[in-house]
């Protein structure tokens, strides 16, 4: 199976800022790669597919970036309805793992 | 509009059963292959099995092979998780989703508690 190293665990923030999380693959997945958000009981949101394609009516304040084996996602300004868990997904082989998710907060 | 509703869930003894539905809506249904991803309380997202869209496809995670089933009825827009031999760890809220960019459609969830 691939794994999916996600970083930091956890992070806070203040609103306006910048704000990088990393997803390591253990093997090469082309550009098989997606981005979730998470809020507190409910579904996670797809924001970004294939890397860096943002899913229909996603800010634009999200962007994703890399190839290969290295990806970041980003938020360029920190909203506080950013508030959430933020996941990883790999698709380029069964079974599609997940990182194991960023808690974002506000500092 | 695009939607899938999860059933089925509930509180079940180690060694039990239990058969999770999904109805979805919005789409055609029959096109898409489908998903079934759990979460743990207070843990990730773990992927469980996936199914193409004539189930000629069928893949599980390791940690419920040999003990789920995933099916679907395309005539009623459905998709099945039959779970036998529950574990005290198959504690979880299972989502089913639809795998196509990612999973771009997700459920809300339907809570399988084995205790």
């Amino acid at each position: 199976d691939i794994q999916m190293t996600q970083s930091p665990s956890s992070l806070s923030a203040s609103v306006g800022d910048r704000v990088t999380i990393t997803c390591q693959a253990s093997q090469d997945i082309s550009n098989y790669l997606a981005w979730y958000l998470q809020k507190p009981g409910k579904p996670p949101k797809l924001l970004i597919y294939d890397v860096s394609n943002l899913e229909t009516g996603v800010p634009s304040r999200f962007s994703g970036s890399g190839s290969g084996t290295d990806f970041t996602f980003t938020i360029s300004s920190l909203q506080p309805e950013d508030i959430a868990t933020y996941y990883c997904q790999q698709y380029d082989n069964l079974p599609y793992t997940f990182g194991q998710g960023t808690k974002l907060d506000i500092k | 509009q695009v939607q899938l509703v999860e059933s089925g869930g509930g509180l079940v003894k180690p060694g039990g059963s239990l058969r999770l539905s999904c109805a979805a809506s919005g789409f055609s249904f029959s096109d898409y292959y489908m998903s079934w991803i759990r979460q743990a309380p207070g843990k990730g997202l773990e992927w469980v099995s996936y199914i193409s869209s004539s189930a000629s496809t069928i893949y599980y995670a390791d940690s419920v092979k040999g003990r789920f089933t995933i099916s679907r009825d395309n005539a009623k827009k459905s998709v099945y998780l039959q779970m036998n031999s529950l574990r005290v760890e198959d504690t979880a809220v299972y989502y089913c989703a639809r795998p196509r960019f990612g999973m771009d459609v997700w459920g809300q969830g339907t809570t399988v508690t084995v205790s």
